[in-house]
């Protein structure tokens, strides 16, 4: 069973659209929680990064939350665009190895105009 | 400044063949990661630099595959006897010394073996 479980394996919206990606985790202890954006045909690009104490961050129209009791993370996308359309992989670290990053395997999102 | 690169940016080999990729990483980041990212699979971490040694090397496959890396910046993995099972994008990211050790994402090299 994977460690870090995202939900739904893929998505369509349209443009303008919300929405609201999830990943569970069992990493424990956990030190940081990550979500990045990786675009067909290219590396991830690190959207945000949580610690532990942290219950949201954001970035642009991307909002991160994390729910650490519950392990339990969620990015959210408000007024999609076109360029939204990609895979978003959720990826925590284990607490004293911050270098190890355990990897989901991704929402794959597609943006329709 | 430049990212991370990688070459070549794909490439088709024989089985059996030996191939070399290559990591050029961020000036200045002293921590190297390779991946590969097999089709609808996610990020399987291969092994990881500090400087010139790596730490940790577990999640190396097999002993066909190895990695080096020189005056702390680039980096090679090399697979040896190549098989079809190691089609994948080889990913290779660097970051800085300090936490949270965001990494950075070249755009990966595809390696095909037919």
């Amino acid at each position: 069973k994977n460690q870090v479980e995202q939900s739904p394996q893929s998505l369509i919206i349209l443009e303008g659209k919300n929405c609201t990606l999830q990943c569970n985790y069992t990493v424990s202890p956990f030190s940081n929680l990550r979500w990045y954006k990786q675009d067909t045909g290219r590396g991830p690009v690190s959207l945000t990064i949580m610690t532990f104490s942290e219950n949201t961050k954001s970035n642009g129209r991307y909002t991160a939350t994390l729910d650490a009791d519950t392990k339990q993370s969620s990015l959210h996308i408000t007024a999609s665009q076109l360029s939204d359309s990609a895979s978003y992989i959720c990826v925590v670290s284990e607490a004293g190895n911050n270098r190890k990053l355990i990897w989901g395997l991704g929402t794959s999102l597609a943006v329709n105009p | 400044g430049a990212g991370v690169s990688q070459s070549p940016s794909n490439k088709v080999t024989e089985k059996g063949k030996d191939v070399e990729l290559r990591c050029d990483p961020i000036s200045g980041h002293t921590a190297l990661y390779w991946y590969r990212q097999s089709l609808g699979q996610g990020l399987e971490f291969l092994i990881y630099f500090q400087g010139n040694s790596a730490p940790d090397k577990s999640g190396l496959p097999s002993d066909r595959f190895s990695a080096e890396r020189t005056g702390g910046s680039v980096s090679t993995l090399t697979i040896q006897r190549t098989q079809q099972e190691d089609s994948a994008v080889y990913l290779c990211a660097s970051s800085f010394p300090i936490g949270p050790y965001e990494q950075y994402f070249g755009p990966g090299t595809r390696l095909t073996v037919t």
